[in-house]
């Protein structure tokens, strides 16, 4: 089945800066969706990125399909960007998502 | 509009009994799904539904059963619980798949911590 990595494991940020996380995934998908996993364990849809860029205030994200890669941004990162932040691929006609194993981050004041 | 809503939030249970967790949306999504997420680990799927009456299985299906009788609802059963069951579990939904993008966006409810002694 499809593998799917996200890298850095875990990332420590002073507030104000900048951060890009990626996930690389192991064959073509349909839906890719980044989500962010707060410290109370709250899942939230951050972006719904098959292929393309979209931005979303300090967050952004870009997927190259044919690349097999996507990447989210987070400038002037804030302490309540605090958490996991999950990449998830679903691959055509199966209707599994597949999670990676994420990336933890926490932003100091 | 209440979203996906999952019950009970925390369990404990002893090896061997049963328990039914429950998952209901209110947003009328064709697609329903049960995830569970060890420490350090993302999400794995369980079992998913793709409509009233429609289930099938995820990675991890082993120890559960699940139904979907109407579209609202989708519960997760543990027939004989287990140690190894012990996690956090998560309950989605997304509307019936699509070219727009609202029609992929899986949506979550807020969990429910079991703890199998």
């Amino acid at each position: 089945g499809i593998q799917v990595e996200q890298s850095p494991p875990d990332l420590i940020l002073q507030e104000g800066a900048n951060s890009t996380l990626r996930c690389n995934f192991s064959d073509s998908v349909n839906n890719l969706q980044w989500f962010h996993q707060n410290p109370w364990g709250q899942l939230i849809n951050l972006f719904y990125i098959p292929s393309g860029t979209k931005q979303n205030g300090r967050l952004s994200a870009t997927t190259v399909a044919t690349e097999r890669y996507s990447l989210l941004y987070i400038s002037s990162s804030q302490t309540t960007d605090s958490g996991v932040y999950f990449c998830a691929v679903e691959t055509s006609g199966t209707y599994k998502y597949i999670f990676g194993t994420g990336t933890r981050l926490k932003v100091l004041a | 509009n209440a979203g996906v809503t999952q019950t009970p939030k925390f369990q404990v249970l002893k090896t061997g009994q049963s328990m039914t967790l429950q998952c209901a949306q209110d947003m009328n999504h064709e697609y329903m799904s049960w995830y569970r997420q060890d420490p350090g680990m993302g999400l794995r799927l369980i079992h998913y539904s793709v409509g009233a009456g429609i289930t099938d299985q995820g990675e991890v299906p082993n120890g559960y059963n699940v139904s979907r009788s109407t579209t609202e609802d989708f519960p997760l059963r543990l027939l004989s619980a287990a140690p190894s069951q012990t996690s956090v579990y998560f309950c989605a939904s997304r509307p019936a798949w699509g070219p727009s993008s609202g029609a992929n966006v899986l949506t979550f409810g807020a969990g429910s911590r079991l703890t199998v002694l």
